[in-house]
């Protein structure tokens, strides 16, 4: 099973500055892997695919690069609604699909 | 528009059983994969089973191996979850989610359902 690490736990920031999450995989997920975003309350929204497809209606301040184990998701100038939990999940060997344990995104 | 709307959560004693079902509009449901993916209170995401569009193909967790059961009626564009022998870590809000041939990954969920196991 490809385990997922998320790095910070926490991030506080401003609106208007940028925000720059970590996804680290246990072995190489070449570049299958997605980001989720969800606020409290809410269901997840898929953001970003394949390391750095936006989904549809995805704002162009999201962006997501990397491949192999390493992955990053930046948010370029967070706005009020940014502010929430991201997830990675990885669909390079599955079952099971994985996701990280989140990064939450809070207002400082 | 895409809905997903899941139902037949609620409070089950351990060792008890539940099904909950998944009904899908504005999308064609029989050109989708499906999944249940559930988060435990307070917790991150957790995978729990997935069928294939035809529902030819089945995976499930190792944590609900043996005691869930995915299924599909496409001529009822619904998706369900049996699920038996439950346990208190199963405590958790259930979601169905899209899963399209196009991008490979859940870009529809429902609203959610929560399953509480407690006695």
């Amino acid at each position: 099973e490809i385990v997922l690490t998320q790095s910070p736990a926490t991030l506080s920031l401003s609106p208007g500055e940028r925000a720059t999450l970590s996804c680290r995989a246990s072995q190489s997920v070449s570049s299958y892997l997605a980001w989720y975003q969800q606020k409290s309350g809410q269901a997840p929204r898929l953001l970003i695919y394949d390391a750095s497809n936006r989904a549809t209606g995805i704002p162009a301040r999201f962006s997501g690069s990397g491949s192999g184990t390493d992955f990053t998701l930046t948010i370029s100038s967070l706005e009020p609604e940014d502010f929430a939990v991201y997830y990675c999940q990885q669909r390079s060997n599955w079952p099971p699909f994985t996701f990280g344990p989140g990064t939450k995104v809070d207002i400082k | 528009q895409v809905q997903l709307v899941e139902s037949g959560g609620g409070l089950v004693k351990p060792g008890g059983s539940l099904r909950l079902s998944c009904a899908a509009s504005g999308f064609t449901f029989s050109d989708y994969y499906m999944s249940w993916i559930r988060q435990a209170p307070g917790k991150g995401l957790e995978w729990v089973s997935y069928i294939s569009s035809s529902g030819s193909s089945i995976y499930y967790a190792d944590s609900v191996k043996g005691r869930f059961t995915i299924s599909r009626d496409n001529a009822k564009n619904s998706l369900y979850l049996q699920m038996n022998s439950l346990r208190a870590e199963d405590t958790a809000v259930y979601y169905c989610a899209g899963y399209s041939t196009a991008v490979r990954y859940f870009d529809y969920w429902g609203q959610g359902t929560l399953v509480t196991v407690s006695s």
